[in-house]
């Protein structure tokens, strides 16, 4: 199956500090989609971005296909911006499903 | 605009017990997909309807899982003879019909602890 890997698995920022995730896939993706994962576990959409470049506020994120990558950037973090993200993937012919990463765990200091 | 809900939130249960989830997709979506995820760990496929239709089960969905989604709106996700390694966060999403690819909505999930 595809594989999906993000880095850094951990991140600690103090709060205003800007930050870059990373998401590297082993196989061309139909759909990829970043997610908020908040305390109490509900995953919340941030993005659907199967290729190109989209913002939402102070988020932004860039899928690179050809290259096989996907950065999602945090800008003037707050403390709320706090937990895990998750990016996700559909491989090409892939029945719908989505595969994740194991995710990066971030931390805003206040 | 309601999200996808799920009930229980929380579920407690004594190894041996069979244990039954609910999920409400969003209005008018067509496809529910079912995951599982444990702790520390990226959530993992199970299964898949469009509509009524089961079209895929992960290898992970052992026997003792079944899945139904009789009238193509709610589903349920029962496990029976629980054991203690199905521990985890059950988690329902829905999306919307269309052409591929389809953006996934997730609901708040079912935690599950098995004593």
């Amino acid at each position: 199956g595809i594989q999906v890997e993000q880095s850094p698995p951990d991140l600690i920022l103090q709060e205003g500090a800007n930050s870059t995730l990373r998401c590297n896939f082993s196989d061309s993706v139909n759909n990829l989609q970043w997610f908020h994962q908040n305390p109490w576990g509900q995953l919340i959409n941030l993005f659907y971005i199967p290729s190109g470049t989209k913002q939402n506020g102070r988020l932004s994120a860039t899928t690179v296909a050809t290259e096989r990558y996907s950065l999602l950037y945090i800008s003037s973090s707050q403390t709320t911006d706090s937990g895990v993200y998750f990016c996700a993937v559909e491989r090409r012919f892939g029945n719908e499903k989505l595969t994740f990463g194991t995710g990066t765990r971030l931390t805003i200091i206040p | 605009d309601t999200g996808v809900s799920q009930d229980p939130r929380h579920k407690i249960t004594k190894r041996g017990q069979n244990v039954t989830f609910r999920c409400d997709p969003i209005s008018e979506h067509n496809r529910l997909y079912w995951y599982r995820q444990t702790l520390g760990q990226g959530p993992e496929f199970l299964t898949y309807f469009q509509n009524e239709a089961q079209l895929e089960k992960s290898r992970l969905l052992s026997d003792r899982f079944s899945a139904e989604r009789p009238k193509g709106s709610f589903s349920t996700l029962e496990i029976q003879r629980t054991e203690q390694g199905d521990s985890a966060m059950y988690l329902c999403a829905s999306s919307p019909p269309g052409l591929a690819p389809y953006e996934q909505y997730f609901g708040p999930g079912t935690r599950l602890t098995v004593t």
